[in-house]
C-alpha cells in the first residue's frame, strides 16, 4: 500500500521569501510522485511530476521538487513566492502496479503575505 | 482542446434522496476516477474505472456507485444521500498508456441537508 504525509497543514510566508512544502511517502515499490496545486474554487492542476531519472524536477510557475529515495521525500520548493502562489498544494503518489490510482496527502495551504 | 467537465457545480439535496453527479471527458482516456475532498483528508478515492463496463471500489465507496457505459462518461450516484456525504467531489481521467498525469474537473460542491 502507498501513503503520503504532508508535514505542514499551513505555511505562512512573506512575499519574495523562499518556501519549502514537505512531503514524505511510503510504498513497497518505486513510485511516481506528483505535486498538484488547487486555487480557490478550482480543480487540481499539475505542478510537476517525478517518474524516473534526475531527482531534481522543475515545474510550472518557478516551482521545483527533489526526490530523495533514502528519505522517501519529495519536498516542493520555490526561491521567491508571489501573492498569486497562495493556494493549497497536494503531494500524491501512484504506480502502474497499483493501477495508476493517485494517493494524496492531506494538503498544505500556502498563505503568501505582503 | 480536450477537457473534463463536471455538472452540476453546486448541488443542495435532502437526506435520503438519490443524487447523480456527472463527469464527461473528451481526452478519450480509459482511466477515470472519482474523489471526494474533505478538510484534513486531502482527496480520497471513491470509485474508479479502467474502461467501458469496468468499475472498482476505492477507499471510501460505501453509499456510492458508478457505471461506465462509454469512454467519455463516469456518473457518480449517491444511492441515499447522507449528511456525511457533504463534500466537494472531483472527477479525473488519465491515459493508461502513460499512467502518469491525471486531469481533473472543476469539482462539484454537494451539500446534504
Amino acid at each position: 500500500a502507498q501513503s503520503v504525509t504532508q508535514l505542514d497543514s499551513q505555511v505562512p510566508v512573506f512575499e519574495e521569501a523562499p518556501v519549502e512544502l514537505r512531503c514524505n511517502y511510503s510504498s513497497s515499490v518505486s513510485v511516481y510522485l506528483f505535486w498538484y496545486v488547487q486555487y480557490p474554487n478550482q480543480g487540481l492542476q499539475l505542478l510537476l511530476k517525478y517518474l524516473s531519472g534526475s531527482t531534481l524536477v522543475k515545474g510550472i510557475n518557478g516551482f521545483e521538487a527533489e526526490f530523495n529515495k533514502s528519505q522517501t521525500s519529495f519536498h516542493l520548493r520555490k526561491p521567491s513566492v508571489h501573492i498569486s502562489d497562495t493556494a493549497e498544494y497536494f503531494c500524491a503518489v501512484s504506480h502502474m502496479e497499483y493501477g495508476n490510482k493517485l494517493v494524496f496527502g492531506a494538503g498544505t495551504i500556502l498563505r503568501v503575505k505582503s | 482542446d480536450a477537457e473534463i467537465t463536471q455538472s452540476p457545480r453546486h448541488k443542495i439535496t435532502e437526506t435520503g434522496r438519490q443524487v447523480t453527479l456527472a463527469c464527461h471527458q473528451t481526452w478519450n482516456h480509459n482511466n477515470m476516477f472519482w474523489y471526494r475532498q474533505d478538510l484534513g483528508h486531502g482527496l480520497r478515492l471513491i470509485h474508479y474505472s479502467y474502461g467501458v463496463q469496468d468499475t472498482n471500489k476505492g477507499e471510501v465507496s460505501d453509499g456510492y456507485s458508478v457505471s461506465r457505459s462509454n469512454t467519455e462518461d463516469l456518473p457518480l450516484t449517491l444511492e441515499s444521500a447522507a449528511s456525511s456525504q457533504t463534500s466537494v467531489y472531483f472527477c479525473a481521467s488519465s491515459d493508461p498508456s502513460t499512467g502518469t498525469e491525471a486531469f481533473f474537473g472543476q469539482g462539484t460542491r454537494l451539500t446534504v441537508v
